[in-house]
């Protein structure tokens, strides 16, 4: 199992609160996503990073915003969330040492209501 | 920017057959495709992988092939088994050292026992 870890697994919100999916790897990767994934259905990429300092916005459009302070840690947040954040996030990395290969953490779930 | 479709969007085969899923990409500069598997409320993994300078890559019951010249790839799951049934994506790397991934949309597989 690849070690990166997503906090919190599961959370539900009201409306207009302000919320943060933390995402953590100890592989050393040193490039990192976020993909939105509703149950059973496509993996759409919301940001990734290439490293330190850097972030760049995915394919499908998304209020939420990335920082990459440090090279294991890839918070996601939202200011003001919103029921049609509903979904699924999933934390992602992939690094030389493994080849390039994408790992993804357990997913955060979140329900906005 | 790279496209990737993949084909079925859902499969049903009885144990014992065998499955195929294909994608298909448009980036024929591609180099990295790999197959994850996703069970119900879990996280995607990986299954199998092939790179570009090889035309097909075989572990036990699940093989990979690669056509580069018509640019897709296919998985292929043999004597398939009710444990296999899960939602399936094929993916493809980028290239120009991003190292960002483009999902297919998934098949469903569902194995009847």
């Amino acid at each position: 199992e690849a070690d990166i870890y997503q906090t919190p697994r599961y959370l539900v919100i009201g409306t207009g609160k302000k919320i943060t999916l933390e995402c953590s790897q100890t592989m050393g990767h040193d490039k990192m996503y976020w993909y939105q994934q509703d149950p059973g259905m496509e993996l759409h990429l919301i940001h990734y990073s290439y490293g330190v300092n850097s972030t760049e916005k995915g394919d499908l459009s998304s209020e939420s915003t990335v920082s990459r302070i440090r090279t294991e840690h890839f918070p996601l947040t939202l200011e003001s969330a919103r029921p049609s954040h509903t979904s699924q996030y999933l934390c992602a990395s992939s690094g030389t040492a493994s080849g390039n290969t994408i790992y993804f953490g357990e997913g955060s779930w979140l329900t906005v209501v | 920017g790279e496209n990737v479709e993949q084909h079925p969007s859902t499969l049903s085969v009885q144990e014992g057959d065998s499955a195929v899923i294909k994608c298909t990409y448009s980036d024929s500069a591609s180099n990295y495709f790999p197959w994850y598997k996703q069970e119900l409320g879990k996280r995607p993994q990986l299954i199998i992988d092939i790179r570009s300078n090889v035309g097909e890559k075989k572990d036990q019951r699940i093989a990979v092939t690669l056509n580069k010249t018509a640019k897709h790839f296919s998985l292929h799951i043999t004597e398939t088994q009710p444990e296999d049934s899960a939602v399936y994506f094929c993916a493809v790397r980028t290239v120009g050292g991003t190292y960002k991934y483009i999902f297919g949309t998934g098949t469903r597989l569902k194995v009847l026992a």
